[in-house]
Formats: structure tokens, C-alpha cells, sequence
């Protein structure tokens, strides 16, 4: 059973490009859950997604953020105009009943 | 709202040492707790869970305890390894938005041999 799979695993982007990170989930998990890393910080909570519906975005960025979770395919989150603060570390995480397991990361660096 | 705190870092052992990194927490009802590992590089690793008062997780060699009425769920491990090296995270869930985790600062730990 293959874990929970992001890609790409490190991504380079100029300041007003735009950033798209993927996560497949662990097979039969339905929740998905997107968390930020600053640099040598702890992990603070974007958004919560079930399948073509978001749950709970209240740590998103109200601005050029946004998050999804199809119905086929990956959840997708997307940064449009990134700036050198979006620089971190993103991690996709997946669940059923009441254990989260996460994936190894998506590393963004902004130049 | 939810809070973790944890002991700042980093935190410098010799090998077979005992490691203690405190944990105490705020939530309303009764969450569920979770210590993660991060080595470098990678993403997190649950090292052990629990989802009620009194109850201990464990896992590799690793304790911790539920305490409701210290709100605390301090981690341990009697004789570290340098491959323990890594950043501990403490974190909880109360369920009330599936299994939304809050994270403390976690704790860095570095086991010279």
C-alpha cells in the first residue's frame, strides 16, 4: 500500500511564477490535508479537503492560494505570483478514521 | 483555540542517554495526541499516538503518556541512539474538523556518539 505521494519533490520558481504541488493520498482515504513549513519552523495547517469539496481553509492565505481535490486525479495546490516569503516546505497529508499519515514533502524554493 | 507547546531545542545527548522533550497542550474536549518524527530532509513520520487520558503510545523505544490532568503528553526514551537524531514534533487533534493537527514548534534533538 503505497504511501502518501507528492510531487514534484522540490520545485524552483521565480517571484510571479506559478507553483502547482500534487498529492496522491493513501489508497481509500478521501481526506486530504495541506500543511505549510517555514524555514525552522512547525507545520501550520492551509486547508482540508474531501473529494470536490473544501472542508475547512481557514489557514490559507486569503490571496493567490487556492487548493483542490477532484474527483479523479490529485489534490492540487496552486500559488499563483509567488513571492520569496511562500518559500517553505509543503506537505500533503491523508487520513481515514482518526490517523494522519503524511507524505515526504514538496520543498519550494522562490528565487 | 488549540495550542501545542514544546520544549525549545535543540537538544544535544551523548549516546544511551535519557531523553525527556515536554509537551503540553490546550484544546477544548478530550483530543487526540500524536508525537512525529522528522528526519533531515524528509517529511513526518508518526512515532506514537494517543487518543485518551492514561493511555500510553509507543513505539521504537519511545513513551508517552496521556496526562489530562497536566495536559501534557511528554516524550521519552531511556538510552538514545544517534539515529534518533531528528526533529520531534507534538501535535493534537480534537476531531472537530476531521483529523486537523496543531503542531507545536517542535524540538530539535542531535545524539553524538
Amino acid at each position: 500500500n503505497a504511501g502518501v505521494m507528492q510531487n514534484p519533490r522540490h520545485l524552483v520558481r521565480r517571484r510571479g511564477q506559478e507553483a502547482r504541488l500534487r498529492c496522491s493520498p493513501m489508497k481509500g482515504h478521501s481526506h486530504v490535508y495541506w500543511y505549510r513549513q517555514l524555514p525552522e519552523e512547525g507545520l501550520k495547517f492551509m486547508v482540508y479537503l474531501q473529494k470536490e469539496n473544501i472542508i475547512d481553509e481557514s489557514g490559507m492565505p486569503k490571496e493567490r492560494f487556492s487548493a483542490e481535490f477532484p474527483k479523479e486525479g490529485p489534490s492540487i495546490l496552486r500559488i499563483q505570483q509567488v513571492v520569496r516569503g511562500d518559500s517553505a516546505a509543503y506537505f500533503c497529508a491523508s487520513s481515514a478514521e482518526n490517523t494522519i499519515y503524511f507524505g515526504e514533502g514538496s520543498w519550494l524554493t522562490v528565487v | 483555540g488549540n495550542s501545542v507547546t514544546q520544549m525549545e531545542g535543540p537538544v544535544t545527548l551523548s549516546e544511551e542517554a535519557f531523553l525527556t522533550i515536554n509537551c503540553t497542550y490546550t484544546a477544548t474536549g478530550y483530543p487526540s495526541l500524536f508525537w512525529y518524527v522528522q528526519y533531515p530532509g524528509e517529511g513526518l513520520q508518526l512515532l506514537l499516538k494517543a487518543t485518551k487520558a492514561d493511555d500510553k503510545g509507543s513505539n521504537k523505544g519511545f513513551e508517552a503518556t496521556y496526562r489530562k490532568e497536566t495536559t501534557s503528553f511528554h516524550l521519552e526514551k531511556g538510552s538514545v541512539q544517534v539515529s534518533d537524531s531528528a526533529v520531534y514534533f507534538c501535535a493534537l487533534s480534537d476531531g472537530a474538523a476531521g483529523n486537523k493537527l496543531t503542531f507545536g514548534g517542535g524540538t530539535r534533538v542531535l545524539v553524538k556518539p
